[in-house]
């Protein structure tokens, strides 16, 4: 199976300031990455999907990139509405899908 | 606009099996690939298993092969998810979530806590 890690696993930066953060695949994904957002006693929420589609009334200082093993969210401008723990998810059909350990976002 | 209402908590002994439920209002259950995920306290996010609409099959994750039940239901849009055998390893927080086919879970359900104790 697909092993997936995120780094770092907390971070905390100033609104306004640029965040990223980088999800590794164990092997090639071939795009099929998505990025999700939760919030404290929430469901997640879809962000990001084949790697750098944003899902629709997503803002747009949300955004994604990468391709085979490497891919990153990105946040450009911090808002405190962004406080929430981030995770990166596989979904190829072929192979069990898996989601990476979760980045917790600080503001 | 698609909403994913699931069942209330359930608390159960070491040993036993449970069943969580989910429905689906909005869109048409067969025309989505519905899965299920679960969140152990102050864990992340660990998937247990879904729909694969290549194969027409539920796939599940290798940890709980033997012991998870998936089905569907399309002429009550409802969803249910059985785990046998629990430990107290398996009190979480379980999602029902759906997406369309080959694509990310858009929509989510509120989570339904399970106790083993």
């Amino acid at each position: 199976d697909i092993q997936l890690t995120q780094s770092p696993s907390t971070l905390s930066a100033s609104v306004g300031h640029r965040v990223t953060i980088t999800c590794r695949a164990s092997r090639t994904l071939s795009g099929w990455l998505a990025w999700y957002q939760q919030k404290p006693g929430k469901a997640p929420k879809l962000l990001i999907s084949k790697a750098s589609n944003l899902e629709s009334g997503v803002p747009s200082r949300f955004s994604g990139s990468g391709s085979q093993t490497e891919f990153t969210l990105t946040i450009t401008s911090l808002q405190p509405d962004d406080v929430a723990t981030y995770y990166c998810q596989h979904y190829n059909i072929y192979t069990p899908w898996t989601f990476g350990p979760g980045t917790k976002v600080e503001v | 606009q698609v909403q994913v209402k699931q069942s209330g908590t359930e608390v159960k002994k070491p040993g036993a099996s449970v069943k969580v439920s989910c429905q689906v209002f909005g869109h048409t259950l067969s025309d989505l690939s519905l899965h299920w995920v679960r969140q152990a306290p102050g864990k992340g996010l660990e998937w247990m298993g879904g729909f694969d609409p290549e194969d027409g099959a539920t796939v599940y994750a290798q940890t709980f092969l033997d012991r998870v039940k998936m089905t569907e239901d399309s002429s009550t849009a409802t969803a249910s998810m059985e785990l046998s055998r629990l430990t107290s390893d398996d009190t979480a927080v379980y999602f029902c979530a759906a997406g369309l086919p080959f694509k990310p879970l858009a929509y989510w359900g509120q989570g339904s806590l399970v106790a083993v104790s």
